[in-house]
């Protein structure tokens, strides 16, 4: 089956400091992937749509230049969380779209970052 | 845009007996429906999914019904086990927004031995 692989599975880091994020798509090719944060028993909240090639699509309230989003080939997005502070403590979450399959989605395991 | 609305919130059954969540959509343009089960910890893993052009689908104890008029879709779980327990996801997506997966709420399902 698909596998979206996510790395780190966690991550603490200091208040100031950049945070990167990986999102894999490993047995398939993905042109469309997405990032989703959630909050302790919350829904997830859609942050943006990564395209490949392309600048994400950010959704309204999402800072673009606090949440970089690259996603330059069809198997790797990456999110990464600049000048972090403790209230960007959350649960991330990526999911990638097959090619070959429009309309399903698959989800990388999240990566769990903590801001001290 | 979507919304998608999901009931209950928490659901508590006994070992055996069956669990149903319910969601509604907004966006008639939604044309697929998943449903993801989400452990402690990890990312959500998605369980069964439906298509609009289809009105009922089964996977062993797991069924999701699908009605397009009305824009509710449910999921069924039947002989829970606690190993059930966990937060159930509805989500719906379509061709408008560019497929994102819209989530619902979710519903935490307890099981009870």
């Amino acid at each position: 089956g698909a596998v979206v692989s996510q790395h780190p599975s966690w991550v603490i880091c200091k208040s100031g400091t950049s945070v990167k994020i990986e999102c894999r798509s490993l047995d398939f090719q993905a042109t469309t992937m997405f990032w989703y944060r959630q909050f302790p028993k919350q829904s997830l909240m859609l942050m943006a749509t990564s395209n490949e090639g392309s600048k994400a699509t950010y959704e309204q309230g999402v800072e673009k230049d606090k949440f970089l989003i690259n996603h330059a080939s069809l198997t790797l997005s990456t999110l990464t969380v600049t000048s972090a502070h403790p209230e960007d403590s959350s649960f991330y979450i990526c999911s990638a779209r097959d090619i070959q399959k429009v309309t399903e989605a698959f989800f990388g395991q999240g990566t769990r970052l903590t801001v001290v | 845009g979507e919304n998608v609305e999901q009931h209950p919130s928490t659901l508590s059954v006994q070992e055996g007996d069956s669990a149903v969540i319910k969601c509604t959509y907004s966006d008639s343009a939604s044309n697929y429906f998943p449903w993801y089960k989400q452990e402690l910890g990890k990312g959500p893993q998605l369980i069964i999914d439906i298509r609009s052009n289809v009105g009922e689908k089964k996977d062993q104890r797991i069924a999701v019904t699908l009605n397009k008029t009305a824009k509710h879709f449910s999921l069924h779980i039947t002989e829970t086990q606690p190993e059930d327990s966990a937060v159930y996801f509805c989500a719906a997506s379509g061709n408008t927004g560019g497929f994102k997966t819209i989530f619902g709420a979710g519903t935490r399902l307890f099981v009870k031995a």
